[in-house]
């Protein structure tokens, strides 16, 4: 079985500054990583997305992740937040085997500070 | 892509009743899935909705309590059914590109439920 765990449920931040928010899985098969946000009020959206290929995805919004097989991590990274970045940020894993069902983790509270 | 409408986006209802949930894509796909999110939690799903056929339920949820309809490629419904104060979550309609090729999912804004 698949999990995934954000080991922050909140990370505050002030306005321009740099911001790391992890995320570690747990798979016995090979993974897809999302990132997706929900910002107040409002569904999910996706944020970038690993299939295959190039360890460092970029998505929108100026975040970017990296995949780390050997750690199994997908870290969320974004060299300068705003404070329209203020949301919940989900980490999500699917498989090969089974590429419809998302195994979401608790989530990750980004707090922007002016 | 694809839009998800989402109706009611949120209600307060009372304990021992029934609400239906609707979620409309503006087009035909595969694929539904409704998934709960309990204050504070993640997303958990609830079952994936083929249409023509019955919905398939995850661990811990079962049809009685979440019936769920799926009568054409655009549409679905969940009810939550008998509600309880536990059953007050935020649930979230998803689906798969019409493609399917790049496995993200599309979520509608969800619907709020508070049950008291």
């Amino acid at each position: 079985a698949q999990s995934v765990t954000q080991l922050d449920s909140q990370v505050p931040v002030f306005e321009e500054a740099p911001v790391e928010l992890r995320c570690n899985y747990s798979s016995s098969v090979s993974v897809y990583l999302f990132w997706y946000v929900q910002y107040p009020n409002q569904g999910l959206q996706l944020l970038l997305k690993y299939l295959s290929g190039s360890t460092l995805v970029k998505g929108i919004n100026g975040f970017e992740a990296e995949f780390n097989k050997s750690q199994t991590s997908f870290h969320l990274r974004k060299p300068s937040v705003h404070i329209s970045d203020t949301a919940e940020y989900f980490c999500a894993v699917s498989t090969s085997y089974n590429t419809d069902k998302l195994i979401f983790g608790t989530g990750t509270r980004l707090q922007v500070f002016p | 892509s694809a839009v998800i409408s989402q109706k009611p986006s949120r209600d307060i209802c009372q304990r021992g009743t029934s609400l239906t949930i609707q979620c409309q894509v503006d087009s035909q796909v595969t694929m539904m899935f409704w998934y709960r999110q309990q204050p504070g939690q993640s997303l958990t799903l609830i079952a994936t909705a083929n249409q023509g056929s019955e919905a398939t339920y995850e661990s811990g949820f079962v049809i009685d309590k979440f019936p769920i309809s799926r009568p054409n490629l655009t549409f679905s419904t969940l009810t939550v059914s008998n509600m309880s104060p536990e059953d007050s979550s935020i649930y979230l309609c998803s689906v798969d590109p019409p493609t399917g090729a790049s496995l993200e999912a599309f979520f509608g804004q969800g619907t709020r439920l508070t049950v008291v």
